[in-house]
Protein backbone atom coordinates (compact mmCIF):
# COMPACT_ATOMS: atom_id res chain seq x y z
CA UNK A 1 0.00 0.00 0.00
CA UNK A 2 0.88 3.73 -0.77
CA UNK A 3 2.03 5.53 2.35
CA UNK A 4 3.39 9.34 2.21
CA UNK A 5 5.81 10.65 4.92
CA UNK A 6 6.16 14.44 5.97
CA UNK A 7 8.22 16.21 8.40
CA UNK A 8 8.46 18.18 10.73
CA UNK A 9 5.47 18.15 12.38
CA UNK A 10 5.71 21.50 13.80
CA UNK A 11 8.58 23.91 13.01
CA UNK A 12 9.60 27.74 14.30
CA UNK A 13 11.51 29.91 12.76
CA UNK A 14 12.78 33.43 13.06
CA UNK A 15 12.04 35.59 9.98
CA UNK A 16 15.04 35.73 7.25
CA UNK A 17 15.82 32.23 8.10
CA UNK A 18 15.59 29.54 5.50
CA UNK A 19 13.08 26.60 5.02
CA UNK A 20 12.77 22.74 4.27
CA UNK A 21 10.22 20.87 4.03
CA UNK A 22 10.41 17.37 3.03
CA UNK A 23 8.14 15.02 1.52
CA UNK A 24 8.24 11.00 0.66
CA UNK A 25 5.85 8.41 -0.94
CA UNK A 26 6.36 5.17 -1.37
CA UNK A 27 4.64 2.00 -2.20
CA UNK A 28 3.82 3.67 -5.92
CA UNK A 29 6.12 5.39 -8.89
CA UNK A 30 5.75 8.12 -10.77
CA UNK A 31 2.45 10.01 -8.45
CA UNK A 32 1.45 13.39 -8.45
CA UNK A 33 2.88 15.67 -6.16
CA UNK A 34 1.32 18.78 -4.93
CA UNK A 35 2.79 21.30 -1.71
CA UNK A 36 -0.33 22.87 -0.29
CA UNK A 37 -0.87 25.93 2.52
CA UNK A 38 -4.13 25.81 4.30
CA UNK A 39 -3.95 29.40 6.50
CA UNK A 40 -5.94 29.57 9.70
CA UNK A 41 -7.53 26.11 9.53
CA UNK A 42 -9.64 26.67 6.55
CA UNK A 43 -9.21 27.15 2.63
CA UNK A 44 -6.42 25.17 0.67
CA UNK A 45 -4.31 27.29 -1.67
CA UNK A 46 -2.34 24.72 -4.19
CA UNK A 47 1.38 26.15 -3.98
CA UNK A 48 3.24 23.77 -6.29
CA UNK A 49 2.16 20.66 -8.09
CA UNK A 50 4.60 18.18 -10.06
CA UNK A 51 4.20 15.63 -12.90
CA UNK A 52 7.33 14.24 -12.62
CA UNK A 53 10.89 15.03 -11.68
CA UNK A 54 11.97 17.91 -12.28
CA UNK A 55 8.41 18.83 -14.05
CA UNK A 56 7.22 21.44 -11.32
CA UNK A 57 4.55 24.29 -11.69
CA UNK A 58 4.03 26.77 -9.44
CA UNK A 59 0.50 28.44 -8.54
CA UNK A 60 0.73 31.63 -7.00
CA UNK A 61 3.73 33.49 -7.04
CA UNK A 62 5.48 33.63 -3.29
CA UNK A 63 8.40 33.27 -0.99
CA UNK A 64 8.78 29.91 -1.62
CA UNK A 65 9.75 27.43 -4.24
CA UNK A 66 9.94 23.11 -4.30
CA UNK A 67 11.91 20.54 -5.99
CA UNK A 68 11.61 17.18 -6.88
CA UNK A 69 15.07 15.52 -7.14
CA UNK A 70 13.74 12.07 -6.88
CA UNK A 71 10.27 10.26 -7.99
CA UNK A 72 8.83 9.83 -4.66
CA UNK A 73 10.22 13.13 -2.82
CA UNK A 74 8.99 16.54 -3.19
CA UNK A 75 10.58 19.55 -1.01
CA UNK A 76 9.21 23.23 -0.02
CA UNK A 77 11.95 25.66 0.56
CA UNK A 78 12.42 29.15 0.83
CA UNK A 79 15.58 31.54 1.08
CA UNK A 80 14.59 33.62 3.42
CA UNK A 81 11.46 33.22 5.44
CA UNK A 82 8.75 36.05 6.31
CA UNK A 83 6.05 36.18 8.42
CA UNK A 84 3.23 35.40 6.32
CA UNK A 85 4.77 32.17 5.46
CA UNK A 86 3.13 31.07 8.91
CA UNK A 87 0.94 28.36 8.29
CA UNK A 88 -0.33 24.82 7.94
CA UNK A 89 1.35 22.53 5.11
CA UNK A 90 0.09 19.82 3.49
CA UNK A 91 1.80 17.64 1.23
CA UNK A 92 0.17 15.37 -1.03
CA UNK A 93 0.29 12.52 -3.84
CA UNK A 94 -2.17 11.35 -6.51
CA UNK A 95 -2.39 10.04 -10.08
CA UNK A 96 -5.98 11.33 -12.07
CA UNK A 97 -8.37 11.09 -9.41
CA UNK A 98 -8.45 11.86 -5.36
CA UNK A 99 -5.14 12.81 -3.85
CA UNK A 100 -3.93 11.53 -0.65
CA UNK A 101 -2.62 13.80 2.38
CA UNK A 102 0.41 13.72 4.62
CA UNK A 103 -0.48 14.86 8.08
CA UNK A 104 0.90 18.13 7.66
CA UNK A 105 3.64 20.91 9.43
CA UNK A 106 2.58 23.61 11.05
CA UNK A 107 4.79 26.67 10.67
CA UNK A 108 5.46 29.29 12.72
CA UNK A 109 7.35 32.23 11.63
CA UNK A 110 8.86 34.35 14.49
CA UNK B 1 -14.43 28.04 -14.78
CA UNK B 2 -14.31 25.23 -12.29
CA UNK B 3 -15.70 25.86 -9.08
CA UNK B 4 -16.89 24.12 -6.11
CA UNK B 5 -19.31 26.06 -3.42
CA UNK B 6 -19.71 24.75 0.18
CA UNK B 7 -22.52 27.41 0.95
CA UNK B 8 -22.43 26.67 4.76
CA UNK B 9 -19.46 27.60 7.08
CA UNK B 10 -20.74 25.90 10.06
CA UNK B 11 -23.22 23.30 10.26
CA UNK B 12 -24.57 22.57 13.89
CA UNK B 13 -26.13 18.90 14.70
CA UNK B 14 -27.28 16.82 17.40
CA UNK B 15 -25.53 14.07 18.10
CA UNK B 16 -27.73 10.95 16.72
CA UNK B 17 -29.67 13.50 14.09
CA UNK B 18 -28.99 12.80 10.41
CA UNK B 19 -26.51 15.48 8.81
CA UNK B 20 -25.90 16.79 5.45
CA UNK B 21 -23.20 19.10 4.63
CA UNK B 22 -23.40 20.79 1.14
CA UNK B 23 -21.66 21.05 -2.16
CA UNK B 24 -22.23 22.69 -5.10
CA UNK B 25 -19.83 22.59 -8.34
CA UNK B 26 -19.40 24.21 -11.82
CA UNK B 27 -17.38 22.46 -14.34
CA UNK B 28 -17.42 21.84 -18.04
CA UNK B 29 -17.91 18.26 -18.93
CA UNK B 30 -18.50 15.55 -16.49
CA UNK B 31 -17.12 16.21 -13.19
CA UNK B 32 -14.82 14.22 -10.93
CA UNK B 33 -16.29 14.90 -7.00
CA UNK B 34 -14.61 14.11 -3.48
CA UNK B 35 -15.06 14.65 0.31
CA UNK B 36 -12.68 15.08 2.53
CA UNK B 37 -12.36 15.31 6.28
CA UNK B 38 -9.91 16.96 8.43
CA UNK B 39 -8.90 16.75 12.32
CA UNK B 40 -7.23 19.66 14.21
CA UNK B 41 -4.20 19.90 13.19
CA UNK B 42 -4.18 16.85 10.60
CA UNK B 43 -3.99 16.10 7.01
CA UNK B 44 -6.76 15.56 4.91
CA UNK B 45 -8.58 11.81 4.87
CA UNK B 46 -9.99 10.73 2.14
CA UNK B 47 -13.81 10.47 2.52
CA UNK B 48 -15.03 9.46 -0.88
CA UNK B 49 -15.43 10.34 -4.57
CA UNK B 50 -17.90 10.00 -7.55
CA UNK B 51 -16.36 9.11 -10.73
CA UNK B 52 -19.33 7.25 -12.91
CA UNK B 53 -22.32 4.67 -12.16
CA UNK B 54 -24.67 5.10 -8.70
CA UNK B 55 -25.50 8.51 -7.91
CA UNK B 56 -25.36 7.61 -4.21
CA UNK B 57 -21.89 6.89 -3.44
CA UNK B 58 -20.83 5.38 0.47
CA UNK B 59 -17.98 5.94 1.82
CA UNK B 60 -15.70 5.80 4.80
CA UNK B 61 -16.79 5.97 8.47
CA UNK B 62 -20.77 5.43 7.29
CA UNK B 63 -20.79 8.64 5.24
CA UNK B 64 -21.94 9.01 1.87
CA UNK B 65 -22.91 11.57 -1.09
CA UNK B 66 -25.80 11.92 -3.38
CA UNK B 67 -24.90 12.99 -6.93
CA UNK B 68 -27.30 15.32 -8.67
CA UNK B 69 -26.24 16.23 -12.33
CA UNK B 70 -29.50 18.77 -12.55
CA UNK B 71 -28.72 20.49 -9.91
CA UNK B 72 -24.95 20.01 -9.87
CA UNK B 73 -24.68 19.46 -6.06
CA UNK B 74 -22.59 16.20 -4.18
CA UNK B 75 -23.95 16.95 -0.56
CA UNK B 76 -22.64 14.58 1.91
CA UNK B 77 -24.85 12.77 4.31
CA UNK B 78 -24.89 10.42 7.35
CA UNK B 79 -28.04 8.68 8.93
CA UNK B 80 -27.14 9.40 12.68
CA UNK B 81 -23.93 12.04 13.50
CA UNK B 82 -21.51 11.18 16.34
CA UNK B 83 -19.56 13.76 18.05
CA UNK B 84 -16.34 11.81 16.73
CA UNK B 85 -18.11 13.40 13.07
CA UNK B 86 -16.77 16.99 14.44
CA UNK B 87 -14.28 18.15 12.04
CA UNK B 88 -13.62 20.13 9.03
CA UNK B 89 -15.20 18.86 5.47
CA UNK B 90 -13.67 19.75 2.27
CA UNK B 91 -15.98 19.15 -0.96
CA UNK B 92 -13.57 18.82 -3.98
CA UNK B 93 -13.79 18.72 -7.90
CA UNK B 94 -11.12 17.56 -10.22
CA UNK B 95 -10.39 20.20 -12.58
CA UNK B 96 -10.63 18.30 -16.66
CA UNK B 97 -8.79 21.48 -18.00
CA UNK B 98 -5.79 20.55 -16.09
CA UNK B 99 -4.97 16.93 -15.15
CA UNK B 100 -3.34 17.80 -12.09
CA UNK B 101 -5.43 19.68 -9.76
CA UNK B 102 -8.08 19.26 -7.66
CA UNK B 103 -10.62 22.20 -6.92
CA UNK B 104 -11.17 22.87 -3.44
CA UNK B 105 -14.19 24.17 -1.38
CA UNK B 106 -13.42 26.44 1.41
CA UNK B 107 -14.46 24.10 4.02
CA UNK B 108 -17.92 23.72 5.81
CA UNK B 109 -17.18 23.13 10.22
CA UNK B 110 -19.61 20.23 11.40
CA UNK B 111 -19.91 20.42 15.40
CA UNK B 112 -22.14 17.52 16.86
CA UNK B 113 -23.43 18.31 20.06
CA UNK B 114 -24.10 15.65 22.46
Amino acid sequence: SQTIHQWPATLVQPVGSPLSLECTVEGTSNPNLYWYRQAAGRGLQLLFYSIGIDQISSEVPQNLSASRPQDRQFILSSKKLLLSDSGFYLCAWGWDTEAFFGQGTRLTVV
Amino acid sequence: AQSVAQPEDQVNVAEGNPLTVKCTYSVSGNPYLFWYVQYPNRGLQFLLKYITGDNLVKGSYGFEAEFNKSQTSFHLKKPSALVSDSALYFCAVRDILSNYQLIWGAGTKLIIKP
